[in-house]
């Protein structure tokens, strides 16, 4: 079946740090990648997504690579702020008998002190 | 503005009761799904519409339920059979044409079981 896998968190960094939040997948087939936030008490919202391989996503400072042959989508951000603090999810969406059902990974939490 | 709501914020059961959780969307969206967030255990899809008077089962539906009576509304209901339904639970939409849909989520429903 599919699968996402992200690190383990918390994640703790100072302001201004740079932040990576490695993401792996499996799937049976091309999916489309996305990162998802949720900030405290939230739901959550899209962050940015690719839909091929070598696509960058882009939002907010954060990007994203559609890595097919290590099948992998990390995020990045060169500077991160206080209000980054959030947990952030991974997740894959493939067509399965005309549905799309999205596969999360986990969620790791971001943690930025001043 | 379009999106979706989830009331109520905040729900206290007693063990044994049944309740509903509601979830309106005004974006026109075709497919729904409600999830499930435990602490450190991500999203588990419960359950899945993806037309009025249609739904699927998710990966942990047993001891809850849902209707699809219109469009905009897919309300989960916890039944009493459900053994451990303190959780947060999230609802999401989206537009069901192809693997890159963004899902839309609600602010969530936080159920205390007392």
């Amino acid at each position: 079946g599919n699968s996402v896998t992200q690190m383990e968190g918390p994640v703790t960094l100072s302001e201004e740090a740079f932040l990576t939040i490695n993401c792996t997948y499996t799937a049976t087939g091309y999916p489309s990648l996305f990162w998802y936030v949720q900030y405290p008490g939230e739901g959550l919202q899209l962050l940015l997504k690719a839909t091929k391989a070598d696509d960058k996503g882009s939002n907010k400072g954060f990007e994203a690579t559609y890595r097919k042959e290590t099948t992998s989508f990390h995020l990045e951000k060169g500077s991160v702020q206080v209000s980054d603090s959030a947990v952030y999810f991974c997740a894959l969406s493939l067509s399965s008998g005309g549905s799309y059902i999205p596969t999360f990974g986990r969620g790791t939490s971001l943690i930025v002190h001043p | 503005d379009g999106g979706i709501t989830q009331s109520p914020k905040y729900l206290f059961r007693k063990e044994g009761q049944n309740v509903t959780l509601s979830c309106e969307q005004n974006l026109n969206h075709d497919a729904m799904y409600w999830y499930r967030q435990d602490p450190g255990q991500g999203l588990r899809l419960i359950y899945y519409s993806q037309i009025v008077n249609d739904f699927q089962k998710g990966d942990i539906a047993e001891g809850y339920s849902v209707s699809r009576e219109k469009k905009e509304s897919f309300p989960l209901t916890v039944t009493s059979a459900q053994k451990n339904p303190t959780a947060f639970y999230l609802c999401a939409s989206s537009t069901r044409t192809s693997s890159v849909d963004t899902q839309y989520f609600g602010p969530g429903t936080r159920l205390t079981v007392l």
